[in-house]
């Protein structure tokens, strides 16, 4: 059974560029969270999708979206981007119901911002 | 806000040689406390999950163990492959979000 694919693995962009990542989950998995890890704050949640639908939102500015596809593929997008933005990107899915749910996680997509 | 802080940040240990890795938390309601391994450039690898106080769970050499304030990672006569970054997270019964610790980075000498 695949696991969580997230792509591109690596991205270098510049200062207010905008970067789209992309993240297929586990068959059958109708959750989808995304997290940004970097060495001073460590893993913190952006947002969760579950049948195309955002479910929650951690603290982060405006610039970070994301979106839900019907087959449950997922979409995150980062616009104007800033130095600070530069970090390991992770997707996770899971079955998204009931008590006992848990998450996977790709390779992540590690952004460098110049 | 949920909480969880994880003790020592870094751990040296010779081949063989027992720990305990600590995870202590707080929550609104627990539904979950999970145990992450990393290995670098690589994602979180889901090792355990614990849901009430005096669960345990075994997996080769690890054990994980869960009160109402903490968890432990018991690592017993460990080996240089267990070297990596061990993360602690925690649910609560709001929602999916897990929130993590900053790890402890677990570091095994042949």
């Amino acid at each position: 059974k695949a696991g969580v694919t997230q792509t591109p693995r690596y991205l270098i962009k510049t200062r207010g560029q905008q970067v789209t990542l992309s993240c297929s989950p586990i068959s059958g998995h109708r959750s989808v969270s995304w997290y940004q890890q970097t060495p001073g704050q460590g893993l913190q949640f952006l947002f969760e999708y579950f049948s195309e639908t955002q479910r929650n939102k951690g603290n982060f500015p405006g610039r970070f979206s994301g979106r839900q596809f019907s087959n449950s593929r997922s979409e995150m997008n980062v616009s104007t981007l800033e130095l600070g933005d530069s970090a390991l990107y992770l997707c996770a899915s899971s079955w998204g119901r009931g008590t006992k749910n848990i998450q996977y996680f790709g390779a992540g997509t590690r952004l460098s911002v110049l | 806000e949920d909480q969880v802080t994880q003790s020592p940040e870094a751990l040296r240990l010779q081949e063989g040689e027992s720990s305990s890795l600590n995870c202590s938390y707080t929550v609104s309601g627990l539904r979950g406390l999970f145990w992450y391994r990393q290995d670098p450039g690589k994602g979180p690898e889901f090792l355990f999950t614990l849901y009430s106080a005096g669960e345990e769970k075994e997996k080769e050499r690890l054990k994980a163990t869960l009160t109402k304030k903490e968890s432990f990672l018991h690592i017993t006569a460990p080996k240089p492959e267990d070297s990596a970054t061990y993360l602690c997270a925690v649910q609560d019964f709001g929602n999916e979000k897990l929130t993590f610790g900053t790890g402890t980075r677990l570091t095994i000498i042949p």
